[in-house]
Protein backbone atom coordinates (compact mmCIF):
# COMPACT_ATOMS: atom_id res chain seq x y z
CA UNK A 1 0.00 0.00 0.00
CA UNK A 2 1.74 3.13 -1.28
CA UNK A 3 -1.30 5.68 -0.72
CA UNK A 4 -1.65 8.76 1.80
CA UNK A 5 -5.25 8.81 2.43
CA UNK A 6 -7.16 12.23 3.39
CA UNK A 7 -10.87 12.84 4.23
CA UNK A 8 -13.29 14.92 3.16
CA UNK A 9 -12.21 15.56 -0.55
CA UNK A 10 -13.51 18.93 -0.52
CA UNK A 11 -15.01 21.13 2.84
CA UNK A 12 -17.17 24.13 3.20
CA UNK A 13 -17.17 25.64 6.26
CA UNK A 14 -18.36 28.90 7.96
CA UNK A 15 -16.29 31.05 10.50
CA UNK A 16 -17.74 29.86 13.62
CA UNK A 17 -17.49 26.20 12.36
CA UNK A 18 -14.82 23.80 14.06
CA UNK A 19 -14.35 21.26 11.61
CA UNK A 20 -11.74 18.44 11.01
CA UNK A 21 -9.18 17.54 8.35
CA UNK A 22 -7.95 13.82 8.53
CA UNK A 23 -5.06 11.57 6.88
CA UNK A 24 -4.00 8.71 7.11
CA UNK A 25 -1.04 5.99 5.89
CA UNK A 26 0.25 2.34 6.31
CA UNK A 27 3.37 3.16 3.93
CA UNK A 28 4.91 2.24 7.87
CA UNK A 29 6.30 6.10 7.58
CA UNK A 30 7.72 7.83 11.06
CA UNK A 31 7.09 11.71 9.61
CA UNK A 32 4.33 13.29 8.72
CA UNK A 33 3.40 16.65 6.97
CA UNK A 34 0.62 19.74 6.63
CA UNK A 35 0.81 21.42 3.77
CA UNK A 36 -1.27 24.39 2.47
CA UNK A 37 -1.77 25.21 -1.24
CA UNK A 38 -3.03 28.38 -3.20
CA UNK A 39 -3.94 28.39 -6.66
CA UNK A 40 -1.10 28.64 -8.88
CA UNK A 41 1.85 28.89 -6.07
CA UNK A 42 3.57 25.91 -4.56
CA UNK A 43 2.78 24.13 -1.10
CA UNK A 44 3.51 25.36 1.70
CA UNK A 45 4.50 23.62 4.83
CA UNK A 46 2.37 24.28 7.84
CA UNK A 47 3.39 21.21 10.57
CA UNK A 48 6.01 18.39 10.76
CA UNK A 49 5.30 15.70 12.82
CA UNK A 50 8.21 12.99 13.23
CA UNK A 51 8.01 9.86 15.76
CA UNK A 52 4.25 11.31 16.53
CA UNK A 53 5.53 14.28 18.05
CA UNK A 54 5.41 17.47 16.59
CA UNK A 55 8.76 18.87 15.75
CA UNK A 56 8.16 21.76 13.12
CA UNK A 57 5.58 24.46 13.52
CA UNK A 58 5.99 26.94 10.72
CA UNK A 59 4.64 29.69 13.04
CA UNK A 60 0.75 28.66 11.92
CA UNK A 61 -1.74 30.66 13.27
CA UNK A 62 -3.54 28.85 16.25
CA UNK A 63 -6.80 28.32 14.60
CA UNK A 64 -5.29 25.41 13.08
CA UNK A 65 -4.31 22.29 15.87
CA UNK A 66 -2.68 19.21 14.64
CA UNK A 67 -2.79 16.14 16.45
CA UNK A 68 -1.08 12.91 15.41
CA UNK A 69 -2.93 9.98 17.36
CA UNK A 70 -0.91 7.55 16.32
CA UNK A 71 1.78 6.86 13.55
CA UNK A 72 -0.64 6.11 10.84
CA UNK A 73 -2.48 8.97 11.88
CA UNK A 74 -2.89 12.90 11.27
CA UNK A 75 -5.51 15.05 11.61
CA UNK A 76 -6.13 18.84 10.89
CA UNK A 77 -8.73 20.43 13.66
CA UNK A 78 -9.96 23.79 12.26
CA UNK A 79 -11.73 26.56 14.10
CA UNK A 80 -12.56 30.12 13.61
CA UNK A 81 -10.94 30.30 10.08
CA UNK A 82 -10.90 32.86 8.09
CA UNK A 83 -12.12 33.36 4.11
CA UNK A 84 -8.05 33.47 3.51
CA UNK A 85 -7.67 30.08 4.84
CA UNK A 86 -9.20 28.82 1.67
CA UNK A 87 -7.11 26.40 -0.07
CA UNK A 88 -5.82 23.01 -0.89
CA UNK A 89 -4.34 20.89 2.36
CA UNK A 90 -1.99 18.65 1.58
CA UNK A 91 -1.03 15.62 3.88
CA UNK A 92 2.80 13.83 2.83
CA UNK A 93 4.54 11.18 4.81
CA UNK A 94 8.23 9.93 4.48
CA UNK A 95 10.48 7.45 6.23
CA UNK A 96 12.69 8.99 8.70
CA UNK A 97 15.87 7.61 7.28
CA UNK A 98 15.36 8.00 4.18
CA UNK A 99 16.26 11.07 1.98
CA UNK A 100 13.13 12.78 2.90
CA UNK A 101 10.86 11.63 -0.29
CA UNK A 102 7.48 12.68 0.51
CA UNK A 103 4.52 11.27 -0.42
CA UNK A 104 1.15 13.11 -0.89
CA UNK A 105 -2.32 12.57 -0.29
CA UNK A 106 -4.75 14.17 -2.62
CA UNK A 107 -5.65 16.59 -0.59
CA UNK A 108 -8.91 18.68 1.31
CA UNK A 109 -10.38 21.44 -1.23
CA UNK A 110 -11.30 23.85 2.04
CA UNK A 111 -13.20 26.77 1.42
CA UNK A 112 -14.27 29.53 4.75
CA UNK A 113 -17.41 31.45 4.03
CA UNK B 1 15.82 36.28 -3.16
CA UNK B 2 13.83 32.98 -2.78
CA UNK B 3 15.97 29.65 -1.63
CA UNK B 4 14.52 27.89 -4.50
CA UNK B 5 14.07 29.23 -8.09
CA UNK B 6 12.71 28.31 -11.12
CA UNK B 7 11.78 29.45 -14.84
CA UNK B 8 7.67 29.82 -14.17
CA UNK B 9 7.33 29.10 -18.36
CA UNK B 10 4.48 28.70 -19.01
CA UNK B 11 6.67 26.08 -21.67
CA UNK B 12 4.38 25.11 -24.88
CA UNK B 13 6.09 22.95 -26.74
CA UNK B 14 5.18 20.06 -29.82
CA UNK B 15 4.69 16.62 -28.88
CA UNK B 16 7.74 14.74 -29.60
CA UNK B 17 9.85 17.39 -28.86
CA UNK B 18 12.89 17.61 -25.83
CA UNK B 19 12.29 20.35 -23.16
CA UNK B 20 14.68 20.97 -20.45
CA UNK B 21 13.73 22.58 -17.01
CA UNK B 22 16.61 24.04 -15.25
CA UNK B 23 16.56 25.23 -11.38
CA UNK B 24 18.97 27.26 -8.99
CA UNK B 25 19.13 26.86 -5.10
CA UNK B 26 20.84 29.23 -2.53
CA UNK B 27 21.64 27.03 0.36
CA UNK B 28 24.53 24.94 0.13
CA UNK B 29 23.65 22.89 3.24
CA UNK B 30 20.62 21.43 0.68
CA UNK B 31 20.93 17.46 0.98
CA UNK B 32 18.38 15.72 -1.55
CA UNK B 33 16.45 17.15 -4.43
CA UNK B 34 13.49 16.13 -6.51
CA UNK B 35 11.52 17.07 -9.55
CA UNK B 36 7.78 16.73 -8.67
CA UNK B 37 4.87 16.88 -10.97
CA UNK B 38 1.75 18.57 -10.40
CA UNK B 39 -1.45 17.75 -12.39
CA UNK B 40 -4.23 20.57 -12.60
CA UNK B 41 -6.32 20.54 -9.35
CA UNK B 42 -4.17 17.63 -7.97
CA UNK B 43 -1.77 16.61 -5.65
CA UNK B 44 2.43 16.93 -6.33
CA UNK B 45 3.64 13.52 -6.94
CA UNK B 46 7.16 12.28 -6.61
CA UNK B 47 8.76 12.35 -10.36
CA UNK B 48 12.64 11.30 -9.46
CA UNK B 49 15.27 11.79 -6.82
CA UNK B 50 18.24 13.48 -8.48
CA UNK B 51 22.04 12.70 -7.46
CA UNK B 52 24.82 13.91 -7.69
CA UNK B 53 25.90 11.19 -10.37
CA UNK B 54 22.62 12.34 -12.82
CA UNK B 55 19.70 9.69 -12.89
CA UNK B 56 17.41 8.07 -15.86
CA UNK B 57 14.03 6.73 -15.99
CA UNK B 58 13.23 6.51 -19.26
CA UNK B 59 12.25 9.58 -21.36
CA UNK B 60 13.29 11.73 -18.18
CA UNK B 61 16.80 12.93 -17.13
CA UNK B 62 17.76 14.82 -13.74
CA UNK B 63 21.54 16.10 -13.52
CA UNK B 64 22.67 17.98 -9.99
CA UNK B 65 25.65 20.09 -9.53
CA UNK B 66 26.19 20.89 -6.23
CA UNK B 67 29.47 23.10 -7.03
CA UNK B 68 26.70 25.31 -9.06
CA UNK B 69 23.69 24.51 -6.92
CA UNK B 70 21.56 23.90 -10.08
CA UNK B 71 19.20 21.33 -10.65
CA UNK B 72 17.96 20.43 -13.87
CA UNK B 73 15.61 17.82 -15.87
CA UNK B 74 14.99 16.24 -19.34
CA UNK B 75 11.79 15.26 -20.88
CA UNK B 76 12.40 13.98 -24.18
CA UNK B 77 9.90 12.77 -26.64
CA UNK B 78 7.12 14.51 -24.86
CA UNK B 79 3.96 13.11 -24.68
CA UNK B 80 0.87 14.88 -24.46
CA UNK B 81 -0.02 13.68 -20.90
CA UNK B 82 3.42 15.21 -19.41
CA UNK B 83 1.24 18.53 -19.44
CA UNK B 84 1.88 19.46 -15.84
CA UNK B 85 3.63 22.09 -13.63
CA UNK B 86 7.22 20.42 -12.69
CA UNK B 87 8.32 21.14 -9.24
CA UNK B 88 11.68 21.94 -8.80
CA UNK B 89 12.34 20.62 -4.54
CA UNK B 90 15.06 20.79 -2.45
CA UNK B 91 15.32 19.14 1.14
CA UNK B 92 18.26 19.65 4.66
CA UNK B 93 17.56 16.35 6.56
CA UNK B 94 15.55 13.81 6.63
CA UNK B 95 11.86 14.43 8.00
CA UNK B 96 12.80 17.86 7.69
CA UNK B 97 11.17 20.81 6.02
CA UNK B 98 11.48 20.15 2.15
CA UNK B 99 11.39 23.62 -0.01
CA UNK B 100 9.47 24.04 -3.55
CA UNK B 101 9.81 26.12 -6.39
CA UNK B 102 7.51 28.06 -7.91
CA UNK B 103 6.93 25.14 -10.37
CA UNK B 104 7.21 25.39 -14.25
CA UNK B 105 4.17 25.02 -16.48
CA UNK B 106 4.75 22.46 -18.76
CA UNK B 107 2.05 22.48 -22.13
CA UNK B 108 2.18 19.92 -25.26
CA UNK B 109 0.32 20.68 -28.16
CA UNK B 110 -0.17 17.79 -30.49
Amino acid sequence: DTEVTQTPKHLVMGMTNKKSLKCEQHMGHRAMYWYKQKAKKPPELMFVYSYEKLSINESVPSRFSPECPNSSLLNLHLHALQPEDSALYLCASSTITHNNEQFFGPGTRLTVL
Amino acid sequence: RKEVEQDPGPFNVPEGATVAFNCTYSNSASQSFFWYRQDCRKEPKLLMSVYSSGNEDGRFTAQLNRASQYISLLIRDSKLSDSATYLCVVGYSSASKIIFGSGTRLSIRP
